[in-house]
């Protein structure tokens, strides 16, 4: 069972450039989300989905964008790329919480985005 | 709005002791808390969830206790190994799909 699979692992972008950075899950969970992870800043949501075809900001969504076309898949992408967006990217999925599932949430290994 | 704090930010114990982190919640309305760990460089995995309805899980040498009237976690390590050095991170879940992590506390168990 592979969980939450995020790509790449590492990446090097020129301010400006664009990318997109992986991610999919195969448990079929409704709840897919972004975080960045920063020294001193903990967690931060940067855009969550309740199920395809819904998307939301969360606390930092600017300079970011997403889309669910599909159950398993939740791309975000970075338009023109800052160095402010150098960080870790993680992605995280989790069932809904209807019908008194638990909830719990699973992550990805990370992706690390360096913007010179 | 809910705010999650961890205490301490980072402890430092010989092996083989017990040892207690702590996560406080400001607002006792959660769905659930979930502790993870993170070693360095890289991802968050998850160590015990507790429901809201729940006192406590345990597992191995963990056990997560909940007591949400006081907006209290604690995290219990028992015999403490090298090999849980880590940062542990709890959060909450919320009713609405929202989700507040705290800091972390980094752990380090010297042998």
């Amino acid at each position: 069972n592979a969980g939450v699979t995020q790509t790449p692992k590492f990446q090097v972008l020129k301010t400006g450039q664009s990318m997109t950075l992986q991610c999919a899950q195969d448990m079929n969970h409704e709840y897919m989300s972004w975080y960045r992870q920063d020294p001193g800043m903990g967690l931060r949501l940067i855009h969550y989905s309740v199920g395809a075809g819904i998307t939301d900001q969360g606390e930092v969504p600017n300079g970011y964008n997403v889309s669910r076309s599909t159950t398993e898949d939740f791309p975000l992408r970075l338009l023109s790329a800052a160095p402010s967006q150098t960080s870790v990217y993680f992605c995280a999925s989790r069932s809904g919480l209807a019908g008194g599932r638990t909830g719990e949430l699973f992550f990805g290994e990370g992706s690390r985005l360096t913007v010179l | 709005k809910q705010e999650v704090t961890q205490i301490p930010a980072a402890l430092s114990v010989p092996e083989g002791e017990n040892l207690v982190l702590n996560c406080s919640f400001t607002d006792s309305a959660i769905y659930n808390l979930q502790w993870f760990r993170q070693d360095p460089g890289k991802g968050l995995t998850s160590l015990l969830l507790i429901q809201s309805s729940q006192r406590e899980q345990t597992s191995g040498r963990l056990n997560a206790s909940l007591d949400k009237s006081s907006g209290r976690s604690t995290l219990y390590i028992a015999a403490s190994q090298p090999g849980d050095s880590a940062t542990y991170l709890c959060a909450v879940i919320l009713y609405g799909n929202k989700l507040v992590f705290g800091a972390g506390t980094i752990l380090r168990v010297k042998s």
